[in-house]
């Protein structure tokens, strides 16, 4: 089975901190996505990844930034976290080469931003 | 752009019955994906059922079938001899072939499904 894991279930941050959130996928995925789910809006796609060191925005990619150096693994940055940043962050992974092929999630990070 | 819409934010069902959950989607392309994906209280998401919508017949996995009808372009979810694992939310989701630059998915508001023992 594909495993996704999210570095944190839950954290906590100021307003203003740089904050760090941490993916990694174990089965050799070229894409990997980060949405962010809201009560009411569903899932929405903040950026992804084609391979390593490529990146695309998605529908809400303002406030964010990308990191991917290694093929496993998908960083979000929050340059200067904000309390409208609260909220469920999903990262994902999917094998590229069959169309049909599905997301995996991780368990999600709960980012409070105080 | 594509959109995803299930109208129903929350559904109720005893357990051993019959639930459908539904999801209509906008879209101009022939060819694409959907996708039923589940997220228990745990929150991992979890798929559920995919369909090709070149495929005409519907996708079944055990107690869970679709709907899929390309001309309205409704998408439904039937699961069938609910139990208590499946309380949870369930979001439809879209994905065109060309990727129009994101290979991501287009997902809906999600239904809260509850069931009733």
């Amino acid at each position: 089975d594909v495993k996704v894991t999210q570095s944190s279930r839950y954290l906590v941050k100021r307003t203003g901190e740089k904050v760090f959130l941490e993916c990694v996928q174990d089965m050799d995925h070229e894409n990997m996505f980060w949405y962010r789910q809201d009560p009411g809006l569903g899932l929405r796609l903040i950026y992804f990844s084609y391979d390593v060191k490529m990146k695309e925005k998605g529908d809400i990619p303002e406030g964010y930034s990308v990191s991917r150096e290694k093929k496993e693994r998908f960083s979000l940055i929050l340059e200067s976290a904000s309390t409208n940043q609260t909220s469920m962050y999903l990262c994902a992974s999917r094998y590229q080469g069959a169309y049909n092929s599905p997301l995996h999630f991780g368990n999600g990070t709960r980012l409070t931003v105080t | 752009a594509q959109t995803v819409t299930q109208s129903q934010p929350e559904m109720s069902v005893q357990e051993a019955e019959t639930v459908t959950l539904s999801c209509t989607y906008d879209t101009s392309e022939s060819d694409y994906y959907l996708f039923w994906y589940k997220q228990p209280p745990s929150r991992q998401m979890i798929l559920v059922i995919r369909q090709e919508a070149y495929k005409q017949q519907n996708a079944t996995e055990n107690r869970f079938s679709v709907n899929f009808q390309k001309a309205a372009k409704s998408f439904s979810l039937k699961i069938s001899d609910s139990q208590l694992g499946d309380a949870a939310m369930y979001f439809c989701a879209y994905r065109s072939p060309a990727g129009g630059g994101a290979d991501g998915l287009t997902f809906g508001k999600g239904t809260h499904l509850i069931i009733q023992p």
